[in-house]
């Protein structure tokens, strides 16, 4: 019901832009997140966008990383410009509540894209 | 933030047998006006997606088999699989939703003895 792209190979400063397409639910009525593991980490909440387009950033990610939606494709992006070795994970999107409302659980998630930061 | 602290960071338990997992959270993630815990278990696999199992602390996932339970209130919590099957073997996760950032555990990895 998720599906992400656009993971890959970046340099440290470069720029890497996530996509998410979603399917089986009505896209618009859902909050969506993007959720990162670093290789051998725990899972790291990273962005937040609701219904209305209310968006929240995790503190390592504010300034660098862009969330947007579009409701007409069904599809959620992450744009992510500055990278750092330590943006290296997988990136996860999953959804979140029905509406507007930021405290929520998670699911479904998609099975995430790779994105390493290295030179 | 809200600091999650699992425990065990790992454990093995035989077939047929019960796991427990423990997670602590730096505060109370109950909310007094609704009287829930904003509170959430994942099981991850090597190459799958997280997959919820337990929300509001005790609320099985449809789908979810019935021996994985989660149990606890204000800061601590429980998760128990009663009768653990080879399948079960993960990395599991607790979750609190109620403050932001959304935090996680560190994980505990449960393995089949």
């Amino acid at each position: 019901q998720l599906v992400e792209s656009g993971g890959g190979l970046v340099q440290p400063g470069g720029s890497l832009r996530l996509s998410c397409a979603a399917s089986g639910f009505t896209f618009s009525d859902y909050s969506l997140n993007w959720v990162r593991q670093a290789p051998g980490k725990g899972l790291e909440w990273i962005s937040y966008i609701s219904t209305i387009g209310t968006i929240y950033y995790a503190d390592s990610v504010k300034g660098r990383f862009t969330i947007s939606r579009d409701n007409a494709k069904n599809s959620l992006s992450l744009q992510m410009d500055s990278l750092r070795d330590e943006d290296t994970a997988v990136y996860y999107c999953a959804r979140g509540a029905y509406g507007d409302y930021f405290s929520n659980w998670f699911g479904p998630w998609g099975q995430g894209t790779l994105v390493i930061v290295s030179s | 933030d809200i600091v999650m602290t699992q425990s065990p960071d790992s454990l093995a338990v035989s077939l047929g047998e019960r796991a427990t997992i423990n997670c602590k959270s730096s505060q109370s993630v109950l909310y007094s006006s609704n009287s829930k815990n904003y509170l959430a278990w994942y099981q991850l696999k090597p190459g799958q997606p997280p997959k919820l199992l337990i929300y509001w602390a005790s609320t099985r996932e449809s789908g979810v088999p019935d021996r994985f339970s989660g149990s606890g209130s204000g800061t601590d919590f429980t998760l128990t699989v009663s009768s653990l099957q080879a399948e079960d073997a993960a990395i599991y996760y607790c979750q609190q939703y109620y403050g932001r950032p959304i935090t996680f555990g560190q994980g505990t990895r449960l393995e089949i003895k």
